[in-house]
């Protein structure tokens, strides 16, 4: 399996333009989870979805963030406007199982830099 | 906030030392994760230690764990150039969401 894939790997864009990150999980697996990764707040769980279903969003910081799955092997985050507090490295992940008994494989991220 | 916090928030080991990292948590777990983390990249998982476990190996890799205390280590023996990294630990409690903890960065000179 080559494992979670996620595109693009780094992206640069300006304020108020959309950007969509996405993620393609290791076949499989039920649970995807979104996190973003800052030196000021370290590694935070945006949103995870079981079965293709959101489960808990509780992590997503504004209304300007949102996420799709639409199938089983395809995820999407969006951000729209962009704004550069929103610059990160974004990871994707997937697991077997609930996560709480399973590892759980991450993707190689996603740098954002929004100008 | 964050469930996990390492100590330290850095080290720095010649190659061939032990290197020990620490993670304190403040509620109940079912179990607990140490995920490593090479510059640029994704976080590998490492080892997983259950609740009712005190202690696991893995290669050089050797856990603890203390509910008691609410804390968990990390001992890597032996250590290599190659182990470099951040190392984080991350919680699980009757929840599907694991929460990570702040890092512990790792440098090994040659």
């Amino acid at each position: 399996d080559a494992g979670v894939i996620q595109s693009p790997r780094h992206e640069v864009t300006e304020m108020g333009q959309e950007v969509t990150l996405r993620c393609k999980p290791i076949s499989g697996h039920d649970y995807l989870f979104w996190y973003r990764q800052t030196m000021m707040r370290g590694l935070e769980l945006l949103i995870y979805f079981n079965n293709n279903v959101p489960i808990d969003d509780s992590g997503m910081p504004e209304d300007r963030f949102s996420a799709k799955m639409p199938n089983a092997s395809f995820s999407t985050l969006k951000i729209q406007p962009s704004e550069p507090r929103d610059s990160a490295v974004y990871f994707c992940a997937s697991s077997l199982l609930g996560q709480g008994y399973n590892e759980q494989f991450f993707g190689p991220g996603t740098r954002l830099t929004v100008l | 906030s964050q469930q996990g916090e390492e100590d330290p928030q850095a080290l720095s080991i010649q190659e061939g030392e032990n290197a020990t990292m620490n993670c304190s948590y403040k509620t109940s777990i079912n179990n607990l994760q140490w995920y490593r983390q090479n510059s640029g990249r994704g976080l590998v998982h490492l080892i997983l230690i259950r609740s009712n476990e005190r202690e696991k190996h893995s290669g050089r890799l050797r856990v603890t764990l203390d509910t008691s205390k609410k804390s968990s280590s990390l001992l890597i023996t032996a250590s290599r150039a190659a182990d470099t990294a951040s190392y984080f630990c991350a919680t699980f409690y009757n929840t599907d969401k694991l929460i990570f903890g702040t890092g512990t960065r790792l440098q090994v000179f040659p």
